[in-house]
Parts: structure tokens; sequence; C-alpha cells
């Protein structure tokens, strides 16, 4: 059973860059495609971007300038960087797998969620 | 950009069929899933690729998805339905963009 499980700072400070690390668990990160989500607090999900285990990326547009994105197949884990961060980004972080080897068909794997907080 | 609109919430009565909507600008022609999520947790996948479910979903959810509209529908609606759904799909504009969400509540 594939588990993922996101690790970060749980607070950051504005304009810092914001590092979060999922590891994959049970399985390999090979073949599929990998996602970052997030959830500011009562609203709803937001889409961060996702990379192939390749290292082919795709990112939300709006994001598109802060965000990086990286993958480790030799640790199984794939990384997020988000920077200049402010209050707007406070939010519940998720990494999630599309369950689709090779083509994307919705992400049936999610991790339990990282909460990151923008606060001096 | 591209858009996915669904309804703020729905109601249901318990045994009752719920059906959640989302529209965008020729859905149809593009692939749309469906997540479930429950206070405190994490989405569920619940639907993917317009009409199929993933193993150990219940056969009460199904999809369907034409012209501008996709639907999730919840025959015989159980209280452990009661969560917030979303809507997903990906364009060539935006990757992938959710839908607002929808409150479903059974009562």
């Amino acid at each position: 059973q594939v588990q993922l499980q996101e690790s970060g700072p749980g607070l950051v400070k504005p304009s810092e860059t914001l590092s979060l690390t999922c590891t994959v668990s049970g399985g390999s990160i090979s073949g599929y495609y990998w996602s970052w989500i997030r959830q500011p607090p009562g609203k709803g999900l937001e889409f961060i971007g996702y990379i192939y285990y390749r290292g082919g990326t795709n990112y939300n547009p709006s994001l598109k300038s802060r965000v990086t994105m990286s993958v480790d197949t030799s640790k199984d884990q794939f990384s997020l960087r988000l920077s200049s961060m402010t209050a707007a980004d406070t939010a519940v972080y998720y990494c999630a797998r599309d369950r689709g080897r090779g083509e994307l068909q919705g992400m049936d794997v999610w991790g339990q969620g990282t909460t990151v907080t923008v606060s001096s | 950009s591209y858009e996915l609109t669904q309804p703020p919430s729905i109601s249901v009565s318990p045994g009752q069929t719920a059906s959640i909507t989302c529209s965008g600008n020729k859905l149809g022609d593009k692939y749309a899933c469906w997540y479930q999520q429950k206070p405190g947790r994490s989405p569920v996948l619940v639907i993917y690729q317009d009409t199929k479910r993933p193993s150990g979903i219940p056969e009460r959810f199904s999809g369907s998805n034409s012209g501008n509209t996709a639907t999730l529908t919840i025959g015989g609606t159980q209280a452990m339905d009661e969560a917030d759904y979303y809507c997903q799909a990906w364009d060539s504009s935006t990757a992938l963009v959710f839908g607002g969400g929808t409150k479903l509540t059974v009562l």
C-alpha cells in the first residue's frame, strides 16, 4: 500500500521560501505523476503543480513564478519550493500521486497534509 | 484561464439521490474526476475518467460528463456521504483545475 508523508516547517516568515518534501513508501516513485495541492483554512483545494518521475513539471500559472518542484528517484522523494511567502500562502499542503501510469487520471493516494503558517 | 463551477451546497434526505454538477467550457471534451473530503481529512478520489470508480468506492457513486457539465451522482445517499465534493479536470491553460467545492448535507 503506497503511502505519502509530507515533511517541512510548520511556520515560515513572510518573504521567506517554503521547502516541503514528500516521501513515498510502500511503492516506487517511478512511472507516476506527483502533485502538490494546498487548501487555505476554510477554503477549497488549489493545485500548485505536478512533476513526472522523470522530472517534467507543470505548474499553476498563478503560482508559476514562485514554484519549483524536483524529484529524487533514489530516495523516492519529491519536493516543493515556494518563494516569497505571504500570509495568503497559509494553508494545509498536500502531496498526492496520480493513479495513471504515464497518464493523468486522478489522484488516488494523498498524504495526510501538513499545515504551513506564514507569520513573523 | 479555465474555470470549473460547482454549487456551494446541496442537501438531500437519506436514501435519496444526490446530484452534484460541475460546469466548465467544453468540459465534456476533457476527462473529469471527483474527490470527497470529510472535515480534517485528506481528499479521496471517488470517480476518475468521468465514470470510473476506484476500487473500494461504493457502487452508489457514479459519474457522467457531457457538453459543459460533469455530474457526480450518489444513489441511496447515506449519512456517511456527508462531505465536501470537488470536481477536477485538466486543461492546457491551467494544467489542472479544481472546482470550488460543494458541501453535501444529508438531513
